[in-house]
C-alpha cells in the first residue's frame, strides 16, 4: 500500500513564503507521479492550484508555485495572503492510479 | 466555462447502492477523462478512479475492486459513479473531477459535490 506524506499543519505570517511538501513511500517523487495540488477551503469542494509538477490553471495565483525538491514535490507560496489560509492536498500517481496526501492545513497568522 | 453539475444528496441503508451522477457542459466530454474522488466527514481526500468517457476504460483502487462501477452516457455527457454494499464508513461527500485529454493525471475542474450518507 503506498503512502503519501504531507506536513499535517504550517503556519505563516502574511506577506511570508512558506513549502509544503509531497513524499512517497515508494521513493523519490519524480515527473512519472504526475504530482497535482489543490487548495480545499471549509465548506467549499477542491480547487487544483498545479498539475503535472509545475503547470499552472488560469485561475491559479502567481503567487503559487509547483517543483521537484530533493526527491519530494512541492508547493511554494510566496507573498502569503490572508485568504491562502486552507486545507492543500497533493495527489500523486502510480502506474495511472492516483493516491492523495493526507493534507497540510495552512494557518496564516 | 467548464461546468460539472452532480446530483443532489442521497440517505441510503447499510447494505444498499447509490449511484451518483456528474453533468459535463459544455466541453466535447468523450474527450478527458472523469476521475472520481470522496471526502469523510472532517477527513481528506480519497482518490476512487477514473472513467475514459470515450472507451468507457476504468481503473480503481485495488480496496474498492468488485464495490465500485464507473459508467457514461455520452449522448448526455454524464457519467455515472456506484458504490454497492455500502456500509456507514462509505459516508463521505463524493466529487468528480475532469482530468485530462492525452494525459489522464491532469487534473483542472471539479464537481461541487454529492453527499451520501449511509445510516440505519
Amino acid at each position: 500500500q503506498t503512502v503519501v506524506t504531507q506536513e499535517p499543519s504550517l503556519t505563516v505570517s502574511p506577506g511570508g513564503t512558506v513549502t509544503l511538501t509531497c513524499a512517497s513511500s515508494t521513493g523519490a517523487v519524480t515527473s512519472y507521479n504526475y504530482p497535482n495540488w489543490f487548495q480545499q477551503r471549509p465548506g467549499q469542494a477542491p480547487r487544483t492550484l498545479i498539475y503535472d509538477t509545475s503547470d499552472k490553471h488560469s485561475w491559479t495565483p502567481a503567487r503559487f508555485s509547483g517543483s521537484l525538491l530533493g526527491g519530494l514535490a512541492a508547493l511554494t507560496l510566496s507573498d502569503v495572503q490572508p485568504e491562502d489560509e486552507a486545507d492543500y492536498y497533493c495527489l500523486l500517481f502510480y502506474g495511472a492510479e492516483g493516491v492523495f496526501g493526507g493534507g497540510t492545513k495552512l494557518t496564516v497568522l | 466555462q467548464v461546468q460539472l453539475a452532480q446530483s443532489g444528496a442521497e440517505v441510503k441503508k447499510p447494505g444498499a447502492s447509490v449511484k451518483v451522477s456528474c453533468k459535463a457542459s459544455p466541453y466535447m466530454f468523450a474527450a478527458y477523462y472523469i476521475h472520481w474522488v470522496r471526502q469523510a466527514p472532517g477527513q481528506g481526500l480519497e482518490w476512487l478512479g477514473w472513467i475514459n468517457p470515450n472507451s468507457g476504460a476504468t481503473k480503481f483502487p485495488q480496496n474498492f475492486q468488485g464495490r465500485v462501477t464507473m459508467t457514461r452516457e455520452t449522448s448526455i455527457r454524464t457519467a455515472y459513479m456506484e458504490l454497492s454494499s455500502l456500509r456507514s464508513d462509505d459516508t463521505a461527500i463524493y466529487y468528480c473531477a475532469r482530468g485530462g485529454g492525452a494525459i489522464l493525471e491532469h487534473f483542472d475542474y471539479w464537481g461541487q459535490g454529492t453527499l451520501v450518507t449511509v445510516s440505519s
